[in-house]
């Protein structure tokens, strides 16, 4: 059973880098099944997808951050990496990693998060 | 970007009631929708992909129906642990969105 776990530092101060990484157990990051991705939520607020990264490095991202993420992947560890740069008070949430997985249904091909880490909580203060 | 709307925001019920949750796609996403389930403190977990495929190991009172811009999911039976938020999700086209949730009370 495939499990993820963010890990990195719970305050940064603004201006300043957010680096989180999700190392990925049971199962290998290298599946050519699966995207690999982060979602945040800021406190009391909704779901924001913000991208995601498959194991040869292709990746995809919110067009509202951009400018400011960069995502990578470590198959040696079969871990994957979020930089989010530049950081306000705005980026405070709680940032999930996920898989993202497919499956065929009827005539087509569909993709859901099916797959979440437990979500770490990252303050954004001086 | 696809804007989700989710109706209602926030909904009371009581056990062994049968609920309906709508969500509206600001465009036509076919069948590209997802329903998760969020309880507090805790990741969302996928409930309904394909807009009516059930995820494994999720209950059958749960049901997802819908294409183009309407959606629906319908608990029937409500059970203790099922008060949660639930939002829809749109795959369709990136960037991946939500809908801004249901908060399902008791």
């Amino acid at each position: 059973q495939v499990q993820l776990q963010e890990s990195g530092p719970g305050l940064v101060k603004p201006s300043k880098t957010l680096s989180l990484t999700c190392t990925v157990s049971g199962g290998s990051i290298s599946s050519s099944s699966y995207y690999w991705g982060w979602i945040r939520q800021p406190p009391e607020k909704g779901l924001e997808w913000i991208g995601n990264i498959y194991e040869t490095g292709t990746t995809y991202y919110n067009p509202s951050l951009k400018s400011r993420v960069t995502m990578f992947v470590d198959t040696s560890k079969n871990q994957f990496s979020l930089n989010l740069n530049s950081v306000t008070a705005a980026d405070t949430a709680v940032y999930y990693c996920m898989r993202r997985g497919g499956a065929a249904a009827g005539t087509g091909y569909y993709y859901y998060m099916d797959v979440w880490g437990k979500g770490t909580t990252v303050t954004v203060s001086s | 970007d696809i804007q989700m709307t989710q109706s209602p925001s926030s909904l009371s019920a009581s056990v062994g009631d049968r609920v309906t949750i709508t969500c509206r796609a600001s465009r036509s996403i076919s069948t590209y929708l997802n329903w998760y389930q969020q309880k507090p403190g805790k990741a969302p977990n996928l409930l309904i992909y394909a807009a009516s495929s059930l995820q494994g190991g999720v209950p059958s009172r749960f049901r997802g129906s819908g294409s183009e811009t309407d959606f629906t999911l319908i608990i029937n039976g409500l059970q203790p642990e099922d008060f949660a938020t639930y939002y829809c999700q749109q795959s369709y086209m990136t960037p991946d969105t939500f809908g801004q949730g249901t908060k399902l009370e008791i």
